[in-house]
């Protein structure tokens, strides 16, 4: 029931835009973004709720396809403190919050 | 300060010593959850309360126990550690399962000899 996330890992300048997907074998109820920073705890992004409502972070958007199961997190002019690996969590009828395997991302000068 | 606290940080223990490590969270939430991190595999969860005296099993239970007495208070424990549960653990609190944020606790590092 792990959620699969796409790409693995990602290079860009600052500046730069990225895409980070998350797609599951089974329907969802909501998808969750988190990112987590070298030797630190995950910490809220975003959550994306079934029906269409959208709580999140001021700076980074998200779609949620709910008939294709996927979720994509939009990174728009890439800083440097946007570095650090992110993760989807998704909650299907089970109730259970599943996260992906992360994708790190590193933003360069 | 709204937050989740861990202990220990760091621990480092022998296979077959039983160990403890607390859980603890300030902001009256009824939703508390135990994962592992390990390289590759993301976080995997472990156990799960809903609320006082509701426990379930995550994805990968096997070799750890929890109990959740107090509302604010969910240990996770190891009563024979094997070398393969070196990981890092992260306690994580939130006020519904569903639809709303996971606080995460600062994570311990542990590792069985």
């Amino acid at each position: 029931q792990q959620p699969v996330q796409s790409p693995q890992a990602v290079i860009l300048r600052e500046g730069e835009d990225a895409v980070i997907n998350c797609s599951s074998s089974k329907a969802l109820y909501s998808v969750h973004w988190y990112r987590q920073k070298h030797g630190e705890a995950p910490v809220f992004l975003m959550i994306l709720l079934k029906g269409g409502e959208q709580k999140g972070h001021e700076k980074i958007s998200a779609s949620f396809n709910e008939k294709k199961q996927q979720s994509s997190l939009y990174l728009t002019a890439s800083q440097l403190s946007y570095s650090g690996t992110y993760f989807c969590g998704t909650i299907t009828g089970a109730n259970n919050l599943f996260f992906g395997t992360g994708t790190r991302l590193t933003v360069i000068p | 300060e709204a937050q989740v606290t861990q202990n220990p940080r760091y621990l480092i223990t022998v296979t077959g010593k039983k160990l403890t490590v607390t859980c603890s969270q300030n902001m009256n939430h009824e939703y508390m959850s135990w994962y592992r991190q390990d390289p590759g595999l993301g976080l995997r969860q472990i156990y799960y309360s809903m609320n006082v005296e509701v426990t379930d099993k995550g994805d990968v239970p096997e070799g750890y126990k929890v109990s959740r007495k107090e509302k604010r208070n969910f240990p996770l424990i190891l009563e024979s550690p094997s070398p393969n549960q070196t990981s890092l653990y992260f306690c994580a609190s939130s006020f519904q399962r569903q639809a709303d944020t996971q606080y995460f606790g600062p994570g311990t590092r542990l590792t069985v000899l």
